[in-house]
């Protein structure tokens, strides 16, 4: 069971870029990265997913090094609404999907 | 857009008393989880399908929790007998869980209070 570590909380001003890394040291060499985004009430929601280098789509960048120990996730100019706890996934068909305590951003006017 | 249903998205229920959660997944989705939040806790994961099959259900309390999914569609979660312990949201997600995509769609939820 690949374990991720994020850090607990962040703090960032509207329109700055948010980039949180997450600690994956025993990833194996058929997991992917995948990134969840979850409001309060609400189910997570999937944001981006990678195996290796960079991904970008419409909402988020995604940066994972040569070695795959770690990753990071990039939200440009964030907004209020992008205050939410966001979530560090590793694994594949085969591995239960860990969640963590994710990371609580709160975006400040 | 396709989405995940859970009924009911909330419930209250007396400590030793049966309740039981329904999930219908995405059309087309083999793969199905229940999983149980407590607030201010990631999603903890209780039980994974596949079609009908049971995948991993290790972290599933089986003297109390069940799960079932007959025919490869939809999902029935079942505590019996409730305690208070178990108040937290619980949620349903699907996913086509092929290989290179384990993107997981989320149903809304359903919220349990046992008093």
């Amino acid at each position: 069971l690949a374990k991720t570590t994020q850090p607990i909380s962040m703090d960032s001003y509207e329109g700055q870029e948010v980039n949180i890394t997450c600690s994956h040291n025993n990833i194996a060499t058929n997991d992917y990265i995948t990134w969840y985004q979850q409001f309060p009430s609400q189910g997570p929601r999937f944001i981006i997913q990678g195996y290796k280098t960079k991904v970008t789509n419409e909402v988020a960048s995604l940066f994972i090094p040569a070695d795959r120990k770690s990753s990071t996730l990039s939200l440009p100019r964030v907004s209020l609404s992008d205050t939410a706890v966001y979530y560090c996934l590793v694994g594949d068909t085969g591995n239960q999907f860990y969640f963590g305590t994710g990371t609580s951003l709160t975006v400040i006017p | 857009e396709a989405e995940v249903a859970q009924s009911p998205r909330y419930k209250i229920t007396e400590k030793s008393q049966a309740v039981a959660f329904w999930c219908d997944p995405i059309s087309g989705h083999a793969t199905l989880y229940w999983y149980r939040q407590i607030l201010g806790q990631g999603p903890e994961l209780l039980v994974q399908f596949q079609d009908e099959s049971v995948v991993d259900d290790s972290q599933l309390p089986k003297d109390r929790f069940s799960a079932e999914r007959l025919k490869g569609v939809d999902s029935t979660l079942k505590i019996q007998p409730a305690e208070l312990g178990d108040s937290a949201m619980y949620l349903c997600a699907s996913s086509l869980a092929m290989q290179g995509s384990y993107e997981q769609y989320f149903g809304p939820g359903t919220r349990l209070t046992v008093t």
